[in-house]
């Protein structure tokens, strides 16, 4: 069965510490990953997606890791700040237009 | 448009009632999907369109749901006697082609039934 699952559920840190959020995945076969942010209120919105040859990628002080072998990927966000509040949400897509399957994600709160 | 937009942001209706949402698409993307995320819970798969088709409903949560879409362009999706049930919030997404992995989401719809 396909499945994503995201931990912690939820987390709560200082602003400018820094934190990193997991991902496992059983979806096969694989080709890609990506996370997504969403903030209250908001739809998803893309950060960044894995495939299968990377192991490592930024976008600004979000970055990325994957391991294909051990099917787990990372998010590691740097300097905490208060608009990363948000929830962090994991993609797999397993094949077909509806062949997404979704982690319930990650309620990240940063506190002043 | 620049992004997805979604009418209304939020609705509150009855139970009972019908309610129909609405999803503009980025302009040119021919794939739209729509999904719905319960509280607390991750997104659902609803139905996706290749232009005005959408080859498979069996994401349909029930036979009160359903969706259209004309034109290649907008789409609604209508939910007939709403359930309490039926509170979440709707997104809705497209891509330029069917390729669900690269694919941008709109704002989303609150629906809350009373």
């Amino acid at each position: 069965k396909n499945q994503v699952e995201q931990s912690p559920q939820s987390l709560i840190i200082l602003e400018g510490k820094n934190c990193t959020l997991q991902c496992n995945y059983t979806v096969s076969p694989f080709s890609n990953l990506r996370w997504y942010k969403q903030d209250t209120g908001r739809g998803p919105v893309s950060l960044t997606i894995m495939t299968f040859s990377e192991n490592t990628k930024s976008n600004g002080r979000y970055t990325a890791t994957l391991d294909a072998d051990t099917k787990q990927s990372s998010l590691h966000i740097t300097a905490s700040q208060l608009s990363d509040s948000a929830s962090y949400i994991c993609v797999v897509p397993w094949g077909g237009a509806d062949g997404l399957t979704f982690g319930k994600g990650t309620h990240l709160i940063i506190q002043p | 448009g620049a992004g997805v937009s979604q009418s209304p942001s939020n609705k509150v209706t009855e139970k009972g009632k019908d309610v129909e949402l609405r999803c503009d698409p980025i302009s040119g993307h021919t794939a739209l999907y729509w999904y719905r995320q319960s509280l607390g819970q991750g997104l659902e798969f609803l139905i996706y369109f290749q232009g005005n088709s959408a080859p498979d409903k069996s994401g349909l949560p029930s036979d009160r749901f359903s969706a259209e879409r004309t034109g290649g362009s907008v789409s609604t999706l209508t939910i007939q006697r709403t359930q309490q049930e039926d509170s979440a919030v709707y997104l809705c997404a497209s891509s330029l082609e069917l390729a669900p992995n690269e694919q941008f989401f709109g704002p989303g719809t609150r629906l809350t039934v009373l």
